[in-house]
Protein backbone atom coordinates (compact mmCIF):
# COMPACT_ATOMS: atom_id res chain seq x y z
CA UNK A 1 0.00 0.00 0.00
CA UNK A 2 0.87 3.49 -0.73
CA UNK A 3 1.43 6.40 2.04
CA UNK A 4 2.70 9.79 2.58
CA UNK A 5 4.26 11.45 5.96
CA UNK A 6 5.23 14.63 6.35
CA UNK A 7 7.53 15.05 8.98
CA UNK A 8 6.49 18.34 10.46
CA UNK A 9 2.69 18.95 11.15
CA UNK A 10 3.92 23.36 11.32
CA UNK A 11 6.60 25.09 9.93
CA UNK A 12 7.61 28.32 10.74
CA UNK A 13 10.29 30.55 8.88
CA UNK A 14 10.42 34.34 8.63
CA UNK A 15 10.18 36.25 5.62
CA UNK A 16 12.85 36.09 2.73
CA UNK A 17 14.25 32.50 4.39
CA UNK A 18 14.37 29.16 2.68
CA UNK A 19 11.70 27.11 3.10
CA UNK A 20 11.82 23.52 3.52
CA UNK A 21 8.77 20.82 4.36
CA UNK A 22 9.69 17.42 4.88
CA UNK A 23 8.11 13.93 3.14
CA UNK A 24 8.91 10.84 3.01
CA UNK A 25 6.73 8.32 0.28
CA UNK A 26 5.71 4.63 0.89
CA UNK A 27 5.50 2.77 -2.17
CA UNK A 28 5.75 -0.73 -3.72
CA UNK A 29 6.43 0.71 -7.35
CA UNK A 30 7.68 3.97 -9.23
CA UNK A 31 5.11 6.46 -7.49
CA UNK A 32 3.36 9.78 -8.88
CA UNK A 33 4.06 12.62 -6.39
CA UNK A 34 2.43 15.45 -6.13
CA UNK A 35 2.30 18.72 -3.51
CA UNK A 36 -1.08 20.46 -2.99
CA UNK A 37 -1.12 24.27 -1.06
CA UNK A 38 -4.10 24.92 0.42
CA UNK A 39 -4.74 28.77 1.26
CA UNK A 40 -7.40 29.51 4.66
CA UNK A 41 -10.99 28.76 3.31
CA UNK A 42 -9.62 27.92 -0.55
CA UNK A 43 -9.49 24.94 -2.68
CA UNK A 44 -6.79 22.83 -2.86
CA UNK A 45 -4.03 24.32 -5.66
CA UNK A 46 -1.62 21.84 -7.08
CA UNK A 47 2.15 23.11 -6.99
CA UNK A 48 3.78 20.63 -8.64
CA UNK A 49 4.16 17.23 -9.68
CA UNK A 50 6.71 14.07 -10.09
CA UNK A 51 5.73 11.48 -12.69
CA UNK A 52 9.06 9.58 -13.39
CA UNK A 53 10.58 12.10 -15.42
CA UNK A 54 13.55 14.59 -14.16
CA UNK A 55 13.84 13.90 -10.20
CA UNK A 56 13.55 17.92 -9.43
CA UNK A 57 10.62 19.46 -10.01
CA UNK A 58 9.93 23.24 -10.49
CA UNK A 59 6.79 23.95 -9.44
CA UNK A 60 4.67 27.36 -9.35
CA UNK A 61 5.83 30.20 -6.86
CA UNK A 62 9.46 29.24 -6.40
CA UNK A 63 8.67 26.67 -5.39
CA UNK A 64 10.34 23.13 -5.88
CA UNK A 65 10.88 19.49 -5.07
CA UNK A 66 13.44 16.72 -5.21
CA UNK A 67 12.39 13.00 -5.84
CA UNK A 68 15.00 11.21 -4.23
CA UNK A 69 14.49 6.96 -4.48
CA UNK A 70 17.12 6.10 -1.89
CA UNK A 71 15.92 8.49 0.85
CA UNK A 72 12.00 7.87 -0.25
CA UNK A 73 11.70 11.52 0.26
CA UNK A 74 9.71 14.35 -1.91
CA UNK A 75 10.64 17.52 0.11
CA UNK A 76 9.33 20.94 -0.88
CA UNK A 77 11.58 24.09 -1.23
CA UNK A 78 11.73 27.47 -1.94
CA UNK A 79 14.23 30.01 -1.52
CA UNK A 80 12.66 32.70 -0.11
CA UNK A 81 9.36 32.94 2.17
CA UNK A 82 6.90 35.71 1.35
CA UNK A 83 4.26 36.10 3.02
CA UNK A 84 1.60 35.10 0.71
CA UNK A 85 3.12 31.39 1.07
CA UNK A 86 1.42 31.05 4.30
CA UNK A 87 -1.09 28.34 4.08
CA UNK A 88 -1.54 24.51 4.31
CA UNK A 89 0.43 22.13 2.00
CA UNK A 90 0.25 18.31 1.57
CA UNK A 91 2.21 16.15 0.06
CA UNK A 92 0.21 13.30 -2.60
CA UNK A 93 1.12 10.26 -3.60
CA UNK A 94 -1.56 8.64 -6.53
CA UNK A 95 -2.30 5.36 -5.84
CA UNK A 96 -1.62 3.77 -9.52
CA UNK A 97 -4.14 1.16 -9.82
CA UNK A 98 -7.17 3.39 -8.71
CA UNK A 99 -6.25 6.90 -9.46
CA UNK A 100 -6.87 8.20 -6.38
CA UNK A 101 -5.03 10.49 -4.09
CA UNK A 102 -3.72 9.73 -0.88
CA UNK A 103 -2.72 13.11 1.34
CA UNK A 104 -0.50 13.15 4.07
CA UNK A 105 -1.74 15.25 7.21
CA UNK A 106 -0.41 18.74 5.76
CA UNK A 107 2.16 21.03 7.40
CA UNK A 108 1.35 24.20 7.94
CA UNK A 109 3.38 26.72 7.21
CA UNK A 110 3.77 30.05 9.10
CA UNK A 111 5.76 33.18 7.25
CA UNK A 112 7.24 35.91 9.63
CA UNK A 113 7.66 39.59 8.69
CA UNK B 1 -10.31 27.62 -19.28
CA UNK B 2 -13.03 27.18 -16.38
CA UNK B 3 -12.35 25.34 -13.58
CA UNK B 4 -14.12 22.58 -11.63
CA UNK B 5 -17.08 24.09 -10.29
CA UNK B 6 -19.19 23.04 -7.00
CA UNK B 7 -22.33 23.96 -5.78
CA UNK B 8 -23.53 24.91 -2.77
CA UNK B 9 -20.32 26.39 -1.55
CA UNK B 10 -21.88 26.34 1.70
CA UNK B 11 -25.17 23.92 2.93
CA UNK B 12 -26.73 24.07 6.53
CA UNK B 13 -29.20 21.38 7.18
CA UNK B 14 -31.07 19.77 10.30
CA UNK B 15 -29.97 15.57 11.07
CA UNK B 16 -31.44 13.63 9.70
CA UNK B 17 -32.19 15.07 6.24
CA UNK B 18 -31.24 14.53 3.01
CA UNK B 19 -28.53 16.77 0.95
CA UNK B 20 -27.33 16.72 -2.45
CA UNK B 21 -23.76 18.34 -3.43
CA UNK B 22 -23.00 19.09 -6.99
CA UNK B 23 -19.79 18.88 -9.12
CA UNK B 24 -18.88 20.23 -12.33
CA UNK B 25 -15.64 18.94 -13.54
CA UNK B 26 -13.58 20.66 -15.90
CA UNK B 27 -14.63 20.04 -19.81
CA UNK B 28 -13.05 16.83 -20.92
CA UNK B 29 -11.69 15.33 -18.00
CA UNK B 30 -12.77 11.69 -17.78
CA UNK B 31 -11.65 10.90 -14.37
CA UNK B 32 -14.16 12.91 -11.48
CA UNK B 33 -13.49 12.31 -7.32
CA UNK B 34 -15.23 12.86 -4.73
CA UNK B 35 -12.98 13.51 -1.19
CA UNK B 36 -14.17 14.41 2.24
CA UNK B 37 -11.85 16.78 4.59
CA UNK B 38 -12.70 17.14 7.92
CA UNK B 39 -10.47 18.29 11.23
CA UNK B 40 -10.30 14.97 13.07
CA UNK B 41 -9.60 13.09 9.88
CA UNK B 42 -7.64 15.13 7.42
CA UNK B 43 -8.35 14.32 3.61
CA UNK B 44 -9.98 10.92 2.37
CA UNK B 45 -10.85 9.39 -0.31
CA UNK B 46 -14.53 8.93 -1.17
CA UNK B 47 -15.31 7.48 -4.74
CA UNK B 48 -13.45 7.84 -8.48
CA UNK B 49 -15.43 7.75 -11.60
CA UNK B 50 -13.57 6.86 -14.69
CA UNK B 51 -14.96 7.28 -18.04
CA UNK B 52 -18.14 4.79 -18.20
CA UNK B 53 -16.01 2.36 -16.15
CA UNK B 54 -18.24 0.82 -12.85
CA UNK B 55 -17.26 3.38 -9.91
CA UNK B 56 -14.68 2.68 -7.06
CA UNK B 57 -17.02 3.16 -4.22
CA UNK B 58 -14.30 2.19 -1.81
CA UNK B 59 -14.10 4.95 0.18
CA UNK B 60 -17.64 5.82 0.69
CA UNK B 61 -18.19 5.53 4.67
CA UNK B 62 -21.63 4.15 4.67
CA UNK B 63 -24.45 3.20 2.84
CA UNK B 64 -25.88 6.85 3.28
CA UNK B 65 -23.52 7.99 0.94
CA UNK B 66 -23.57 7.60 -2.75
CA UNK B 67 -23.00 9.45 -5.75
CA UNK B 68 -23.67 9.21 -9.65
CA UNK B 69 -21.90 10.87 -12.73
CA UNK B 70 -24.47 11.50 -15.49
CA UNK B 71 -23.60 11.81 -19.05
CA UNK B 72 -19.51 11.43 -17.85
CA UNK B 73 -19.93 14.83 -16.76
CA UNK B 74 -21.98 16.32 -13.91
CA UNK B 75 -21.82 14.72 -10.64
CA UNK B 76 -23.92 14.61 -7.55
CA UNK B 77 -23.04 13.54 -4.07
CA UNK B 78 -25.98 12.33 -1.74
CA UNK B 79 -26.00 11.62 1.68
CA UNK B 80 -29.27 10.48 3.25
CA UNK B 81 -29.82 11.15 6.58
CA UNK B 82 -27.60 13.06 7.59
CA UNK B 83 -25.41 12.68 10.81
CA UNK B 84 -23.30 15.14 12.35
CA UNK B 85 -20.10 13.40 11.83
CA UNK B 86 -20.74 14.00 8.00
CA UNK B 87 -19.85 17.87 8.87
CA UNK B 88 -16.94 18.54 6.38
CA UNK B 89 -15.87 20.15 3.64
CA UNK B 90 -16.46 17.96 0.16
CA UNK B 91 -14.34 18.53 -2.59
CA UNK B 92 -14.28 17.57 -5.99
CA UNK B 93 -11.51 16.86 -8.54
CA UNK B 94 -10.66 16.31 -12.06
CA UNK B 95 -8.47 14.64 -13.96
CA UNK B 96 -7.75 14.52 -18.18
CA UNK B 97 -6.92 10.50 -17.42
CA UNK B 98 -7.14 8.18 -14.44
CA UNK B 99 -3.37 8.75 -13.31
CA UNK B 100 -2.51 12.59 -14.21
CA UNK B 101 -2.67 15.58 -11.67
CA UNK B 102 -6.07 16.14 -10.20
CA UNK B 103 -7.60 19.42 -10.08
CA UNK B 104 -9.66 20.49 -7.30
CA UNK B 105 -12.99 22.58 -6.72
CA UNK B 106 -13.16 24.82 -4.22
CA UNK B 107 -15.41 22.45 -1.99
CA UNK B 108 -18.94 22.55 -0.14
CA UNK B 109 -19.03 22.89 3.85
CA UNK B 110 -21.63 21.35 4.80
CA UNK B 111 -22.80 21.44 8.35
CA UNK B 112 -25.48 19.22 10.08
CA UNK B 113 -26.82 20.75 13.23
Amino acid sequence: AQSVTQLDSHVSVSEGTPVLLRCNYSSSYSPSLFWYVQHPNKGLQLLLKYTSAATLVKGINGFEAEFKKSETSFHLTKPSAHMSDAAEYFCVVSDRSKGKLIFGQGTELSVKP
Amino acid sequence: GAGVSQSPSNKVTEKGKDVELRCDPISGHTALYWYRQSLGQGLEFLIYFQGNSAPDKSGLPSDRFSAERTGGSVSTLTIQRTQQEDSAVYLCASSLYGQGAQYFGPGTRLTVT
